[in-house]
């Protein structure tokens, strides 16, 4: 497909575990997002990655959060030491141009921590 | 900071019925005004954007148009479906597209 796509879809594990998330981009597309969806906090910006640039890290949570990009194409966010608060859906988007083209975004991954 | 604000849901309809959706803004610069739509168990999808004062987004029978004087972009459909039933998210990105600011989503439901 062209879309974005991230795996896994769910992911279930214990507290105080280490999860890594990923998101492959439409291929071409330099700007890639990731955001966060959860029932008491609707969807927030997590980190912005655009070309060689160094990434928008502002809306990390705290510093158990991490993401990175490699080559320019797919994208892996971790989180440390989960915690119950950590469960939500992760989205990933991308857009070939931030400035005029809108973001498409992934299905997500169902992130569930027991 | 930039936020946007709409109108809680949910929103129950029947069938054939006149849809709006308000959706308000606070942003500098020059933002982006987006729809964007979760039909149940799916992803989040763009229904319909406008990038500048009074531009106006339509899809799919949905129309917004960008309001800089009341910094509104509402959404509407004169004849809703059953198949529309999904949470619907306003949106607007900076000038340079950093980042998107979601309201907080508003669940439609239509009943035939």
């Amino acid at each position: 497909g062209a879309g974005v796509s991230q795996s896994p879809s769910n992911k279930v594990t214990e507290k105080g575990k280490d999860v890594e998330l990923r998101c492959d981009p439409i291929s071409g597309h330099t700007a890639l997002y990731w955001y966060r969806q959860s029932l008491g906090q609707g969807l927030e910006f997590l980190i912005y990655f655009q070309g060689n640039s160094a990434p928008d890290k502002s809306g990390l949570p705290s510093d158990r959060f991490s993401a990175e990009r490699t080559g320019g194409s797919v994208s892996t966010l971790t989180i440390q030491r989960t915690q119950q608060e950590d469960s939500a859906v992760y989205l990933c988007a991308s857009s070939l141009d931030p400035r005029n083209q809108p973001q498409h975004f992934g299905d997500g991954t169902r992130l569930s921590i027991l | 900071g930039d936020s946007v604000t709409q109108m809680e849901g949910p929103v129950t309809l029947s069938e054939e019925a006149f849809l709006t959706i308000n959706c308000t803004y606070t942003a500098t610069g020059y933002p982006s005004l987006f729809w964007y739509v979760q039909y149940p168990g799916e992803g989040l999808q763009l229904l319909l954007k406008a990038t500048k004062a009074d531009d106006k987004g339509s899809n799919k029978g949905f129309e917004a148009t960008y309001r800089k004087e009341t910094t509104s972009f509402h959404l509407e459909k004169g004849s809703v479906q059953v198949s529309d039933s999904a949470v619907y998210f306003c949106a607007l990105s900076d000038d340079a597209g950093n980042m998107l600011t979601f309201g907080g989503g508003t669940r439609l439901m239509v009943k035939p």
